[in-house]
Parts: C-alpha cells; structure tokens; sequence
C-alpha cells in the first residue's frame, strides 16, 4: 500500500495559465475525492468520482475546472484560465467505501501570481 | 445548511496537560463523524470515527472523543499532551444522503509548550 499520492506538490503560475494536477488513489479503491484548502479553512469539497463516473460536484467547481477519471483508476484537476483566486492546496483523497473514512494525499499547492 | 464548527482556531497547552477541542455538528439526525489530524508538510490522517455504536470512541496517539446527542457535539480529549502531538485538528462529518463526502470545520491548531 502505497498510499494517496499528488503530483505536482507545489504549482506557480501566473495568473491566465491553465493548470493540471494528477492524482494517484489506493489501488482498490474505487472512490475518489477532490477538496481544496484555503489558509485558515478546513477542506472544501469539490467533486467525487466511484470509479469512472463522476458522481457529485460541488457549487464550487466553477466552469473553469474539470476533472477527470478515466478508467476509474488515477485523476486529474484542470483549472483552466487560473486567477489569484484559486490559490489554494489541491487535495486528493480515496476510499473503498461510502464511509466518509478518507485516505488523503500530500495535496498539490497552488500559488497564482 | 449542514456544517460543523469548531470552537478556537488555537488552542495551547503545557505538555502533559488536557487536551480538549472542541466540535458540534448541525443536524437533528446524527451524521457520521470524524476527527482527522493533519502534522506539518503531511496529508490528513484519520485520528478516530463514530459511526452511531458506542458513544466514546478511542483512536490512536491516546486520543478519544464522546458523542453527545443532547448537546450535538463531539469533543477531542487527551488526557496528557504530548510534544508530538502538536498538529491542526479538523472536525468532519458525514451526513445521510451524501456519498462519503466529508463536512469539515476550519480546524483547530493545537501547540503544546515544554
């Protein structure tokens, strides 16, 4: 078991770029979770994969986001056209169930200049 | 709207004192409820859960928290703090209808003086 892991940890970018974060759930998992954490905030959700199909998706998943999942194994988060807004740790959690017993990454840092 | 919240954003204490943090959710049907920890540079960890058995529950690190109904809280105890222990502490909640998707609070960042 090698855990939740995030690729990349940190992400600078200037303000208008587009950006992309990979996430590597457990391997039997079939659920997947994205969150995004502010300073001072506790993590937001944002959407919510069981294998391929993406199930749930938060007000807070603006048109500029996307994600994906194919072949319901890892994920990836796409913030088109990026604002200083955005800044924020991008974290990716998995689990096997609908449990609310969440296994999370490392989270992928955000910085938009 | 389905939240919960933390009460202090900091709390400190002495190493070997009691640890309390606290937590309420909002709902009149009880949801699932979590407490997760989350160490500098690390991703969270689950500390411990209730899931509507016994009403304390024990986690690791010496950590357990009592669900009250009445008072619709959830309170993290530790009898002695230790250095180690020194983390941000987030309250979550799972609520009925939902797919595993964690409610969190802000998070309570606990420092623990020598």
């Amino acid at each position: 078991d090698t855990g939740v892991s995030q690729d990349p940890r940190h992400k600078i970018t200037k303000r208008g770029q587009n950006v992309t974060f990979r996430c590597d759930p457990i391997s039997e998992h079939n659920r997947l979770y994205w969150y995004r954490q502010t300073l001072g905030q506790g993590p937001e959700f944002l959407t919510y994969f069981q294998n391929e199909a993406q199930l749930e998706k938060s007000r807070l998943l603006s048109d500029r986001f996307s994600a994906e999942r194919p072949k319901g194994s890892f994920s990836t988060l796409e913030i088109q056209r990026t604002e200083q807004g955005d800044s924020a740790m991008y974290l990716c959690a998995s689990s096997p169930r609908a449990s609310g017993e969440l296994f999370f990454g490392e989270g992928s840092r955000l910085t938009v200049l | 709207a389905q939240s919960v919240t933390q009460l202090g954003s900091h709390v400190s204490v002495s190493e070997g004192a009691l640890v309390l943090l606290r937590c309420n959710y909002s709902s009149s049907v009880p949801p699932y409820l979590f407490w997760y920890v989350q160490y500098p540079n690390q991703g969270l960890q689950l500390l411990l859960k209730y899931t509507s058995a016994a009403t304390l529950v024990k986690g690791i690190n010496g950590f357990e928290a009592e669900f009250k109904k009445s008072e619709t809280s959830f309170h993290l105890t530790k009898p002695s703090a230790h250095m180690s222990d020194a983390a941000e502490y987030f309250c979550a909640a799972v609520y009925g209808g939902s797919q595993g998707n964690l409610i969190f609070g802000k998070g309570t960042k606990l420092s623990v003086k020598p």
